[in-house]
């Protein structure tokens, strides 16, 4: 089965750090852009950052720009989203997503969710 | 940096035909990929490049892109279709991924 399975989502203090999984199965990574993107609470979605499945090309959202940072592991077949400087806006749930390597940019595939939440 | 403006909510009647508009600086030249989703899930592509279904998404559900605006139609709106929509687009010139507001669904 396709899938994405994220983990890692907790409790944190602003200003601290939380490092996101994102486990695949059913597919390799070879071609395929993988993403995050959040959505906090009773708000829309937010596209936070991608990187391409090599690791040669990695892009942020300037919300998040300096103070996160998307990897790989193919050997894994896991993406993980390093989240330094937490600050109580960055509460949301976190979707991982693939997009491929088509250069049309959509998300075909996306897990299920996992929440952090920034909170003193 | 681009903007996507959706209306905050539609409503239609059940079996009528529901409009969701997204609207963007010439927005027709850009693909616009459109998603659903429902309270406590996560979003479901369900148009592709301004028209195109993904396998298992409804003929009911299609899409268009001309000008300034894109637009998600739904044929005969079910109950089931209640949801929150988003539309979605790359931003060569930042070569960033932008969503709409998204639009909230609800079946009369």
């Amino acid at each position: 089965e396709v899938q994405l399975v994220e983990s890692g989502g907790g409790l944190v203090q602003p200003g601290g750090s939380l490092r996101l999984s994102c486990a695949v199965s059913g597919f390799t990574f070879s071609g395929s852009w993988m993403h995050w993107v959040r959505q906090a609470p009773g708000k829309g979605l937010l596209w936070v950052s991608r990187i391409y499945f090599d690791g040669s090309d990695t892009i942020y959202a300037d919300a998040v720009k300096g103070r996160f940072t998307i990897s790989g592991d193919n050997a894994k077949n896991t993406v993980y989203l390093q989240m330094n400087s937490l600050r109580v806006e960055d509460t949301a749930v976190y979707y991982c997503a693939r997009s491929d390597g088509d250069g049309y940019n959509f998300f075909d595939l996306w897990g299920q969710g996992v929440l952090v939440t920034v909170s003193s | 940096s681009y903007e996507l403006t959706q209306p905050v909510s539609v409503s239609v009647a059940l079996g009528q035909t529901a409009t969701i508009t997204c609207v963007g600086t010439d927005i027709g030249s850009k693909n616009v990929h459109w998603y659903r989703q429902k309270p406590g899930q996560a979003p479901v592509l369900v148009i592709y490049r301004d028209i195109h279904r993904p396998s298992g998404v409804p003929e009911r559900f299609s899409g268009s892109n001309s000008g300034n605006t894109a637009t998600l139609t739904i044929d005969r709106g079910q109950g089931g279709d209640e949801a929150d929509y988003y539309c979605q687009v790359w931003d060569s010139r930042t070569r960033t991924i932008v969503f709409g507001g998204g639009t909230k669904l609800t079946v009369l």
